[in-house]
């Protein structure tokens, strides 16, 4: 099966700055890279999503890049705000398998 | 759409009691997924259904665990007794077809086990 692994697993920037959080995963059948945002107490919501037939995707301030050769994948957040303050989760699947990364809670400070 | 609806939203119960976790995934949604947070472990998932078929249930973590979707519109997921150790924050999400597809997760059930 699918095995993520999700570095750093905290971040603090200043506001403004550029965040980077990075995902390496092991099966090469995975073809689906989706990012989601979990705010405290609240549910993961997709933020950001590419597939293993692009490199990169961007939109608006957060863009994701995909290696599939090293099997990396990074999200890129520029521009931080306060509100992007919370835990970003990489994924890594196929049709039959989806494995989450354990994390990165990042902190933006104003 | 309502969106994925879980219930009860907040379960306390005793060690030893049955507990039944309950998902409404959204409708025209083929794939159902039920992940267990906490803070050591993460986001966890336990099992996911393809078309109410079980397609990988290595994530349950025992036998006290049993997941069921005996319909499109509805899931269960049990947990027979309870221990304390299974306090958590437990996820219904689900997507138009399998794990490649954006998944809607529900709101959670804090389940607390005395």
């Amino acid at each position: 099966g699918e095995n993520v692994e999700q570095h750093p697993s905290t971040l603090s920037v200043q506001e403004g700055d550029s965040a980077v959080i990075k995902c390496t995963y092991s099966d090469s059948a995975s073809n689906y890279f989706p990012w989601y945002k979990q705010e405290l107490g609240k549910r993961p919501q997709l933020i950001i999503d590419i597939r293993s037939n692009v490199g990169e995707k961007k939109d608006q301030r957060i863009a994701v890049t995909l290696n599939k050769t090293a099997k990396h994948f990074s999200l890129h957040i520029t521009e931080t705000q306060p509100e992007d303050s919370a835990v970003y989760f990489c994924a890594a699947s196929s049709i039959n398998d989806m494995r989450f990364g354990a994390g990165t809670r990042l902190t933006v400070k104003p | 759409d309502a969106g994925v609806i879980q219930s009860p939203r907040h379960e306390v119960t005793e060690m030893g009691q049955e507990v039944t976790l309950r998902c409404k995934p959204i409708s025209g949604h083929n794939s159902l997924f039920w992940y267990r947070q906490t803070m050591m472990r993460g986001l966890e998932l336990l099992i996911y259904f393809n078309n109410n078929v079980p397609i990988d249930d290595s994530g349950m973590p025992e036998d006290r665990f049993s997941a069921k979707m005996p319909n499109a519109s509805f899931s269960t997921l049990k947990i027979q007794p309870s221990e304390p150790r299974d306090s958590a924050v437990y996820f219904c999400a689900s997507s138009l077809l399998g794990g490649d597809n954006e998944q809607f997760f529900g709101p959670g059930t804090r389940l607390t086990v005395l």
